[in-house]
């Protein structure tokens, strides 16, 4: 059974900074893999999604990787803002029944001004 | 107008009432999904419909039905609601394009509270 696990569980960063969000997951037969925010009592955003031949994948100050064979992606996040402050998801798509997401707990993010 | 639309948003029900949940989109997406989250268990997956005759349990989908009405709509429904069925509920999409999974696209949730 996939799991998919986020490190770390909070960060709290002063505006400005770059940081790195982690996830990891067990089972490296993967589609894709998804990064999500949401904010509080939201729903989720789709943020960047990487095809399992892709590498990386870039949206503005946001970049996550992707090393399929060893069950990792990254989310960059470049020159932090207090309204980058959420909850990141990310979600791998496996080869299981009905090629479903499994999601990690997530990373609560709090970018301070 | 937001393509994945949840109604209600906030529902506060008392235990043994049968309560429905109900999803739409104009996405034009084939696949429909139904999730909770938790506090701590993360989001996981009760039902998903790839279309409006295919209807698929998932990780939890004991104490839940689901009805696929129409490519744009999918419902969930409790038939006897319990406290521990309090929860968020997530609807999403997806589609399926050149032979690769294509994104999810979430609703903006319902929060369901049984007493």
């Amino acid at each position: 059974k996939q799991e998919v696990t986020q490190i770390p569980a909070a960060l709290s960063v002063p505006e400005g900074e770059n940081l790195v969000l982690n996830c990891s997951f067990t089972d490296s037969a993967i589609y894709n893999l998804q990064w999500f925010r949401q904010d509080p009592g939201k729903g989720l955003t789709s943020l960047l999604l990487i095809q399992s031949s892709q590498r990386e994948q870039t949206s503005g100050r946001l970049n996550a990787s992707l090393d399929k064979s060893s069950g990792r992606s990254t989310l960059y996040i470049a020159a932090s803002q207090p309204g980058d402050s959420a909850t990141y998801l990310c979600a791998v798509r496996g080869n299981n029944a009905g090629n479903m997401l499994t999601f990690g707990g997530g990373t609560r993010l709090m970018v301070k001004p | 107008d937001a393509d994945v639309t949840q109604t209600p948003r906030n529902r506060i029900t008392k235990t043994g009432k049968r309560i429905m949940l109900e999803c739409s989109q104009t996405k034009g997406h084939d696949r429909m999904y139904w999730y909770r989250q938790d506090p701590g268990l993360g989001l996981r997956l009760i039902y998903y419909s790839f279309d409006v005759k295919d209807i698929n349990k998932g990780e939890i989908s004991d104490g839940y039905s689901v009805s696929r009405q129409a490519q744009a709509k999918f419902s969930l429904s409790l038939e006897s609601a319990i406290p521990n069925q309090t929860a968020l509920y997530f609807c999403a999409t997806s589609t399926v394009s050149g032979g690769s999974y294509n994104e999810q696209f979430f609703g903006p949730g319902t929060r369901l509270t049984v007493l």
